[in-house]
């Protein structure tokens, strides 16, 4: 079966430094996504990416964040001065127009 | 706002045991339901969905029937296996215009001892 892949798979930062998380989505797909879950909690959608642009954010997603498809084949997700609270898994998801959501299999982040 | 509330983990049953893992929504409209699964050391995979009232979803043994009365989508096997531990997520999608946002749960991971 096709594969989200996503790298690295743990980055540990220190708090105010730049990170940028990569993905690369299933080559056909046209749906990009950004989700999170912090430790214990909820999966929680960030943003999604359609047509070069974003579609939708959450309030999560503030100035701090942001996403780019460079190449067309990659998909990042940048955090411009990471703080403690943004320590959490991410993962990047893909879609066609069908309804089926292909995850890929997270970065943890950690800031420290 | 949509959400979905599961029931709280963890769940440790023995090989062949039965499982329900409880799931209930509020969702505005007629939104699509997931069950997701996420096996050590791997990404969320889906498991099983069902897009309308009363569908069943199914998946290797797993089944997840829509019920719009009770808003819930509870997950169920007969017969489970030490293969099944995992975490377990129930999200649903208003689907719009092809672009999917999920909404989920917190998660309910399962052991299932030998």
């Amino acid at each position: 079966e096709p594969e989200v892949t996503q790298t690295p798979s743990h980055q540990v930062t220190q708090m105010g430094q730049e990170v940028i998380l990569r993905c690369v989505p299933i080559s056909n797909h046209l749906y990009f996504y950004w989700y999170r879950q912090i430790l214990g909690q909820k999966v929680e959608f960030l943003v999604s990416f359609y047509n070069n642009e974003i579609s939708e954010k959450s309030e999560i997603f503030d100035d701090q964040f942001s996403v780019e498809r460079p190449d067309g084949s990659n998909f990042t997700l940048k955090i411009r001065s990471t703080k403690l609270e943004d320590s959490a898994m991410y993962f990047c998801a893909s879609h066609t127009i069908t309804e089926k959501l292909f995850f890929g299999s997270g970065t943890q982040l950690s800031v420290l | 706002g949509d959400s979905v509330t599961q029931m709280e983990g963890p769940v440790t049953l023995s090989e062949e045991a039965f499982l329900t893992i409880n799931c209930t929504y509020t969702a505005t409209g007629y939104p699509s339901l997931f069950w997701y699964v996420q096996y050590p050391g791997e990404g969320l995979q889906l498991l099983l969905k069902a897009t309308k009232a009363d569908d069943k979803g199914s998946n290797k043994g797993f089944e997840a029937t829509y019920r719009k009365e009770t808003t819930s989508f509870h997950l169920e096997k007969g017969s489970v296996q030490v293969s099944d531990s995992a975490v377990y997520f129930c999200a649903l999608s208003g689907l719009q215009g092809g672009s999917e946002k999920l909404v989920f749960g917190k998660g309910t991971k399962l052991t299932v001892n030998p």
